[in-house]
């Protein structure tokens, strides 16, 4: 079965400090990788994708992350954070099998990062 | 503004009682989803519905059900029978009921307690 760990529960940073949020995921085959942010108060957001191509994706508010096959990683950075980045931070992973139905979205359990101005 | 609502944003009740939770969505898309939330343990699903009048269970359907009698709405009851219903709960859509290359849109939630 699919799943998906995080590495840290909660991470507390200072501004402009660099960012890296670990995510590991159990799956043999093809898969499609997501980062969702939860702000404070707002709703859950696609922060950015990896389905194919560069294993380097850039997204939204300067955070980018790296697909690292042999790994199976799919690390979040920022190099210089912020404190509107404070949030919750969830790694989703789906794995591409046989299209016989609708293959799910699993999430992993959330890190929750505080930047402290 | 197009988007997904979710009605009420804070609901109690008393066990025993059912509940339902509401979700509507203005953006002509075709898939819904229902997730639960709890700490530490990220969205699980719960049902999800490709089309109209079609839904299927998710990973953790028990003491749920739902329907989806129009497009744009795909109501949760949360039922006596579920046996520790008191979680954060989320509706999403989809432009189409196929993940791939489809972003989930997500609602602002509900937080149910039960008393």
């Amino acid at each position: 079965a699919q799943s998906v760990s995080q590495h840290n529960h909660h991470v507390i940073l200072s501004e402009a400090a660099s960012l890296e949020l670990g995510c590991n995921y159990s799956y043999g085959g093809t898969v499609n990788l997501f980062w969702y942010v939860q702000y404070p108060g707002q709703h859950l957001q696609l922060l950015l994708k990896y389905f194919s191509g560069d294993p380097l994706v850039k997204g939204i508010k300067g955070f980018e992350a790296e697909f690292i096959k042999s790994k199976f990683s799919f690390n979040l950075r920022k190099p210089s954070v912020q404190w509107s980045d404070t949030a919750e931070y969830f790694c989703a992973v789906n794995g591409v099998g046989k299209k016989t139905s609708y293959d799910k979205v699993i999430f992993g359990p959330g890190t929750s990062l505080s930047v402290i101005p | 503004d197009g988007g997904i609502t979710q009605s009420p944003k804070y609901l109690f009740r008393k066990e025993g009682q059912n509940v339902t939770l509401s979700c509507e969505q203005n953006l002509n898309h075709d898939a819904m989803y229902w997730y639960r939330q709890d700490p530490g343990q990220g969205l699980r699903l719960i049902y999800y519905s490709q089309i109209v009048n079609d839904f299927q269970k998710g990973d953790i359907a028990e003491g749920y059900s739902v329907s989806r009698e129009k497009k744009e709405s795909f109501p949760l009851t949360v039922t006596s029978a579920q046996k520790n219903p008191t979680a954060f709960y989320l509706c999403a859509s989809s432009i189409s009921g196929g993940w791939v290359y489809n972003e989930q849109f997500f609602g602002p939630g509900t937080r149910l307690t039960v008393l």
